[in-house]
């Protein structure tokens, strides 16, 4: 039931582009993504709704595709602050207020 | 606004100990949440709350006990350690619709010999 992230681990330069990809065995009514700098507790992106627009944040956007039951995070121009472990979280049922289950992670270096 | 704590940051238990890591919020969220976090294994959700009296069990909620008698605490009781139990606890409380974004405390070190 724990959806599945790839990659597992992506290293960047400065300005360049990634995708982190999050799949489900499961019909999804949200997909939600956050950030965790090492040593911090994990930070709130984005959440993408059934039904929902792609979503944006600064240089970060996600879109989610229902019927395949995915999303995707985009990362462009990468900065360094942008260096951290990412999650997604799955929500099955409308209301659910807090279960999720996340995926392992996606740990993302940006060197300068 | 201090937004989610929670206490201790570190502890060590010996096997079949037990105890209480505490966890409040100050922004009156309804809904609650305890995770694990171990190396590889991402967050595993353990318990969780959407208002003060109702509980619920998540992934992982063998071996711990909530209760969640007002709206601002939701402490995680660990019946009898074990070193099965060595993990990173996270606190998470939770806005709400429609974006239910969660805003974790600062997290909870235990090891069990």
């Amino acid at each position: 039931q724990q959806p599945v992230q790839s990659p597992q681990a992506v290293i960047l330069r400065e300005g360049e582009d990634a995708v982190i990809n999050c799949s489900s065995s499961k019909a999804l009514y949200s997909v939600h993504w956050y950030r965790q700098k090492h040593g911090e507790a994990p930070v709130f992106l984005m959440i993408l709704l059934k039904g929902g627009e792609q979503k944006g944040h600064e240089k970060i956007s996600a879109s989610f595709n229902e019927k395949k039951q995915q999303s995707s995070l985009y990362l462009t121009a990468s900065q360094l602050s942008y260096s951290g472990t990412y999650f997604c979280g799955t929500d099955l049922f409308y209301n659910q207020g807090g279960k999720l289950i996340f995926g392992q992670g996606t740990e993302l270096s940006v060197k300068p | 606004n201090a937004g989610v704590t929670q206490t201790p940051k570190f502890q060590v238990l010996k096997t079949g100990q037990s105890m209480t890591l505490q966890c409040a919020q100050d922004m009156n969220h309804e809904y609650m949440s305890w995770y694990r976090q171990d190396p590889g294994m991402g967050l595993r959700l353990i318990h969780y709350s959407v208002g003060a009296g109702i509980t619920d069990q998540g992934e992982v909620p063998n071996g711990y006990n909530v209760s969640r008698s007002t709206t601002e605490d939701f402490p995680l009781r660990l019946l009898s350690a074990a070193p099965s139990q060595t993990s990173v606890y996270f606190c998470a409380s939770s806005i709400g619709p429609p974006t239910y974004e969660q805003y974790f405390g600062p997290g909870t070190r235990l090891t069990v010999t």
